[in-house]
């Protein structure tokens, strides 16, 4: 079983609509989570840190839970500059590595 | 700033070949490190390195070296290419890896190397 594992896609969205994914994370030691985005033939960049309470950023809200060990994404109010691929990425307490999924890709239709 | 350059961003080689990747960055981040991203595969880690001198092993070193004489500069060495070795290759650098979803953490990424082995 991969460690932090993703749901590949694509999941196709016409714009305007909201948008969620999970992530599922094996290591129960792991501390730290985030979402990167990744642009088509580009490099990843940071989307946001997933804090314990939930954290909203305009239309990202990202959301943990230990118990079930996943951590989701919901994009509201999609636009078609959000189609991207989303890596999720868990740092665990042991190594402080980072271990990153292979990506959801969102594809966002006019 | 430029933020994390990486050079070439395309190259071919023939098995057998050796080469150098180029990363630098000028944020004056402690922490570099080298990932490969493989179709279906998250990125990997080759090889890291937490300040200048100081490198280690990632998930994936073999058939890589890395040094890390300054704090700007990671290259990454291939010594003998393989077409298992084919993929796209990140530097990324942070201010540290400290545990903690803070701004310590972000990654920031190079626009990769595009590497094909024959």
């Amino acid at each position: 079983r991969k460690e932090v594992e993703q749901d590949p896609g694509p999941f196709n969205v016409p714009e305007g609509a909201t948008v969620a994914f999970n992530c599922t994370y094996s290591n129960s030691a792991s501390q730290s989570f985030f979402w990167y985005r990744q642009d088509c033939r580009k490099e990843p960049k940071l989307l946001m840190s997933v804090y314990s309470s939930g954290n909203e950023d305009g239309r990202f809200t990202a959301q943990l839970n230990r118990a079930s060990q996943y951590i989701s994404l919901l994009i509201r109010d999609s636009k078609l500059s959000d189609s991207a691929t989303y890596l999720c990425v868990v740092m665990t307490r042991s190594n402080y590595q980072l271990i990153w999924g292979a990506g959801t890709k969102l594809i966002i239709k006019p | 700033n430029a933020g994390v350059t990486q050079t070439p961003k395309f190259q071919v080689l023939k098995t057998g070949q050796s080469m150098t990747l180029q990363c630098a960055q000028d944020m004056n981040h402690e922490y570099m490190s080298w990932y490969r991203q493989d179709p279906g595969m998250g990125l990997r880690l080759i090889h890291y390195s937490v300040g200048a001198g100081i490198t280690d092993q990632g998930e994936v070193p073999n058939g890589y070296n890395v040094s890390r004489s300054t704090t700007e500069d990671f290259p990454l060495r291939l010594l003998s290419a393989a077409p298992s070795q084919t993929s796209v290759y990140f530097c990324a650098s942070s201010y540290s890896t400290l545990a903690g979803a803070s701004s310590y953490n972000e990654q920031f990424f190079g626009p990769g190397t595009r590497l094909t082995v024959l």
